[in-house]
């Protein structure tokens, strides 16, 4: 099983929709938690991080479900620029290495 | 100017060749890091640093090989390239004593035929 993995999309939606993802992990020892944003054949940056009692940041919200071991982006009112693959990090608790999913694909369109 | 620069942008190669990617950075981070890219697969960790006498080996570390040669630089090498080493390569540095962010690079394209 893969230690962190994500549904690839992609996720088409209208400008202004509302559009959810989730990420899974599979190590319950799980420090810290990420969401990177990275455009087409661009490198990846860091888009926020998740903690444990959620976070928002603008139109993004983040989540962090410890039970089930997920975490979640949430972004309203999207716009024709969030187009872009969405990567969920994970640090399973050892050093400051960072497990990446492969990413989920947003497409917003007009 | 970046903070993190790669080199070369784009290579192209052939079986059995050696060929080394350069990674630079300005940041003055201790941590750095060398990720493969493949469709699908998402970003796997080749090797990383956590200063310059510490190398260690990531998930991937079969058929590559890395340097520091001082804080600000990390190279990647390839001994004998394959084919299935075509992918995009990720340079990336970290800062913990400030928080566990990654920065990237701008990657290198590698086709190995």
């Amino acid at each position: 099983r893969k230690e962190v993995e994500q549904d690839p999309g992609p996720f088409n939606v209208p400008e202004g929709a509302t559009v959810a993802f989730n990420c899974t992990y599979s190590n319950s020892a799980s420090q810290s938690f990420f969401w990177y944003r990275q455009d087409c054949r661009k490198e990846p940056k860091l888009l926020m991080s998740v903690y444990s009692s959620g976070n928002e940041d603008g139109r993004f919200t983040a989540q962090l479900n410890r039970a089930s071991q997920y975490i979640s982006l949430l972004i309203r009112d999207s716009k024709l620029s969030d187009s872009a693959t969405y990567l969920c990090a994970v640090n399973p608790g050892d050093d400051y290495k960072l497990s990446f999913g492969a990413g989920t694909t947003v497409t917003v369109r007009a | 100017d970046a903070d993190v620069t790669q080199t070369p942008r784009n290579r192209i190669t052939k079986t059995g060749k050696r060929i080394m990617l350069e990674c630079s950075q300005t940041k003055g981070h201790d941590r750095m890091y060398w990720y493969r890219q493949d469709p699908g697969l998402g970003l796997r960790l080749i090797y990383y640093s956590f200063d310059v006498k510490d190398i260690n080996k990531g998930e991937i570390s079969d058929g590559y090989s890395v340097s520091r040669q001082a804080q600000a630089k990390f190279s990647l090498s390839l001994e004998s390239a394959i084919p299935n080493q075509t992918a995009l390569y990720f340079c990336a540095t970290s800062d913990p004593d400030r928080d566990e962010t990654q920065y990237f690079g701008p990657g290198t394209r590698l086709l190995v035929l």
